[in-house]
């Protein structure tokens, strides 16, 4: 079974700002079997990234997904006020990491 | 429009059961895996298990095998979880998702979510 670490556990950044998130898995994700979710407080959470770098229908160009094997980067390249959330990889169909906060 | 509304969830004693419902609509329900996933309060996401088109595969995170059984009714577009000999970490929203269709995958829709309580 793949897990997936996330660091930094927590972010704080300023609005403009850039955000670079680490998802690292203890074995290679296969082909690239990796997404991206964001969560907002009290909302379910929405996809942003699948096969490790292609964007979800409707998510901004600021988001960009990178990485393959083990190592795996989501990168916000400016920080919008609704940027600001919690942001959890996943290996498909399968577990999700520990998530990363990203906070003003 | 994809919905996914999820519904079962409540107050239940260590060791009782219950059943999760989810009714999905604005898509061929019969061709997509279909997943749930839990939230604790105040923790991070954890796959509960999924299913694929017909129902003939279907997988488990290791802290429910044998309590819990993922179905899908697809004549009537619904998704279950029955989930039996629940306990105090069992509580959590869960919530019902769209996989891709014919494989497994991401999930591209969620529903709001179903809070499961498990308390005496």
């Amino acid at each position: 079974e793949i897990v997936l670490t996330q660091s930094p556990g927590t972010l704080s950044l300023s609005p403009g700002e850039r955000a670079t998130l680490s998802c690292r898995a203890s074995q290679s994700v296969s082909s690239s079997y990796l997404a991206w979710y964001q969560q907002k407080p009290g909302q379910a959470p929405r996809l942003l990234i699948y096969g490790a770098s292609s964007r979800a229908t409707g998510i901004p160009d600021r988001f960009s997904g990178s990485g393959s094997g083990t190592d795996f980067t989501l990168t916000i390249s400016r920080l919008e006020p609704e940027d600001f959330a919690v942001y959890y990889c996943q290996q498909y169909g399968r577990a999700f990491g520990g998530g990363t906060k990203v906070e003003i | 429009e994809v919905q996914l509304v999820e519904s079962g969830g409540g107050l239940v004693q260590p060791g009782g059961s219950l059943r999760l419902s989810c009714a999905a609509s604005g898509f061929i329900f019969g061709t997509y895996w279909m997943s749930w996933v839990r939230q604790a309060p105040g923790k991070g996401l954890e796959w509960v298990a999924n299913i694929n088109q017909d129902g003939s595969e279907k997988y488990y995170v290791d802290s429910v095998k044998g309590r819990c059984t993922i179905s899908r009714d697809n004549a009537d577009n619904s998704l279950y979880l029955q989930m039996s000999s629940l306990r105090a970490e069992d509580t959590a929203v869960y919530y019902c998702t769209r996989g891709r269709a014919y494989s497994n995958g991401y999930f591209d829709y969620w529903g709001q979510g179903t809070l499961v309580t498990v308390s005496s």
